[in-house]
């Protein structure tokens, strides 16, 4: 079936440091999203990409969405404490499904 | 903006009994519910398309006869774990959308602990 790889797995960083993950799709996608998760909450919806090649930029996050539309990234940059969460890529595919990266955990030490 | 409400939020039950999860839009109508199953620090699976008056549509592994799952109006789609065993045990999840392509809303999800 459609997998989405997403890397790393975990990631600690120290406050203003910067923080990549991605994530990377066996298969072409319709879209990617982007959710963040806090501990014992839910996924909560960052942002949607549907444009290959496309960029999008929320304040210190910015989104890219490959030209095949089989990767993506996040990145944010001058992490905060405020950033903690664990952040999951969700590739569109057929009838609004989405299947989910594996997660990337990041803790930021102040 | 929309917001998809599911409860219980945190649920124990015995052994071979049955927990129904339920998840409504609350201020729009959602033709298709997603239910995902998430284990402790893992990703979300998703376990099942809820439709509308319709049948639900089971992902590959998924026990439709365990999960049954019902989605009587467009605002409510529930999901009933039948005999329950502590292996499902876990955080189960839904989400809604306005319609395909729009953004997807999350409910705030559900902790079964079955003992």
């Amino acid at each position: 079936g459609q997998q989405v790889m997403q890397i790393p797995q975990y990631q600690h960083v120290q406050e203003g440091e910067d923080f990549t993950t991605y994530c990377n799709s066996s298969t072409t996608l319709s879209n990617i999203q982007w959710y963040k998760q806090r501990p014992g909450g839910h996924p909560v919806f960052l942002i949607q990409l549907v444009k290959s090649g496309e960029v999008k930029k929320q304040k210190r996050l910015t989104f890219q969405f490959g030209e095949a539309k089989k990767n993506s990234s996040l990145h944010i940059t001058a992490t905060q404490t405020t950033d903690v969460g664990t952040y999951f890529c969700a590739g569109g595919i057929a009838g609004n499904k989405l299947v989910f990266g594996a997660g990337t955990i990041l803790r930021v030490k102040s | 903006g929309a917001v998809v409400s599911q409860h219980p939020s945190r649920v124990i039950c015995k052994s071979g009994t049955s927990v129904k999860i339920e998840c409504r839009s609350l201020d729009f109508q959602a033709t298709t519910m997603f239910w995902y199953r998430q284990f402790p620090k893992k990703s979300l699976m998703l376990m099942a398309t809820s439709n509308e008056g319709s049948k639900a549509t089971y992902e590959q592994g998924v026990e439709k006869d365990k999960f049954l799952i019902n989605h009587a109006s467009l605002t409510l789609s529930t999901l009933t774990v039948t005999s329950a065993h502590p292996e499902d045990s876990s955080f189960y999840i839904c989400s809604a959308s306005l319609s395909s392509g729009n953004t997807i809303y999350f409910g705030e999800g559900s902790w079964l602990t079955v003992v």
